[in-house]
């Protein structure tokens, strides 16, 4: 079935530790999206890749990076966490046509302490 | 930069009420996308408007378009338990921007 995934679900880890947030998506869509929502608040986009060896900033500044090797995966890293990251981290992924908006996975929610 | 104001951030309202939320923007959208979120989880899209006054129904759910592409509103008739959650909008302005949020609460 067609889907997008993140692992992990939730993670707990140290300052200072390095992490990367896993993202993967079947349906083949070109356009992959990080975003960072604090509980119940809005959603801020922090990086987008409009396929394979392409990856921007967004407009929320942030202390991760991205890669995007294959048009399914796009791991997001944070190379040293800080308690000012915890956060809950969507990934999304939308076809050329936006026709069917973005697919995101459930989501990573990552507490640094 | 470009930006999405959606209003009201928070809605209580009683079930079989009705609820609307708003969105504005200060420059012309391509398109603007729906999407509802329940608590916990994550955001889940509803429908995508993209012609000037276009209106578009599911169900018990009405989505609208204004004339100038600058705004958009979602309605809800006679609002259930199911409801609850948080939507959004998103704006196209070459990327999707998304709005605030709104929360609504329906207590039964």
């Amino acid at each position: 079935e067609a889907d997008i995934y993140q692992t992990p679900r939730y993670l707990v880890i140290g300052t200072g530790k390095k992490i990367t947030l896993e993202c993967s998506q079947t349906m083949g869509h070109d356009k992959m999206y990080w975003y960072q929502q604090d509980p119940g608040m809005e959603l801020h986009l922090i990086h987008y890749s409009y396929g394979v060896n392409s990856t921007e900033k967004g407009d929320l500044s942030s202390e991760s990076t991205v890669s995007r090797i294959r048009t399914e995966h796009f791991p997001l890293t944070l190379e040293s966490a800080r308690p000012s990251h915890t956060s809950q981290y969507l990934c999304a992924s939308s076809s050329q046509g936006l026709r069917n908006g973005y697919t995101f996975g459930s989501g990573t929610r990552l507490t640094v302490v | 930069g470009q930006q999405v104001m959606q209003i009201p951030q928070y809605q209580h309202v009683q079930e079989g009420e009705d609820f609307t939320t708003y969105c504005n923007s200060s420059t012309t959208l391509s398109n603007i996308q729906w999407y509802k979120q329940r608590p916990g989880g994550h955001p889940v899209f509803l429908i995508q408007l993209v012609k000037s006054g276009e209106v578009k129904k599911q169900k018990r759910l009405t989505f609208q378009f204004g004339e100038a592409k600058k705004n958009s509103s979602l309605h809800i008739t006679a609002t259930q338990t199911t409801d609850v959650g948080t939507y959004f909008c998103a704006g196209n302005f070459n990327k999707f921007y998304f709005g605030s949020g709104t929360k609504l609460n329906v207590k039964p």
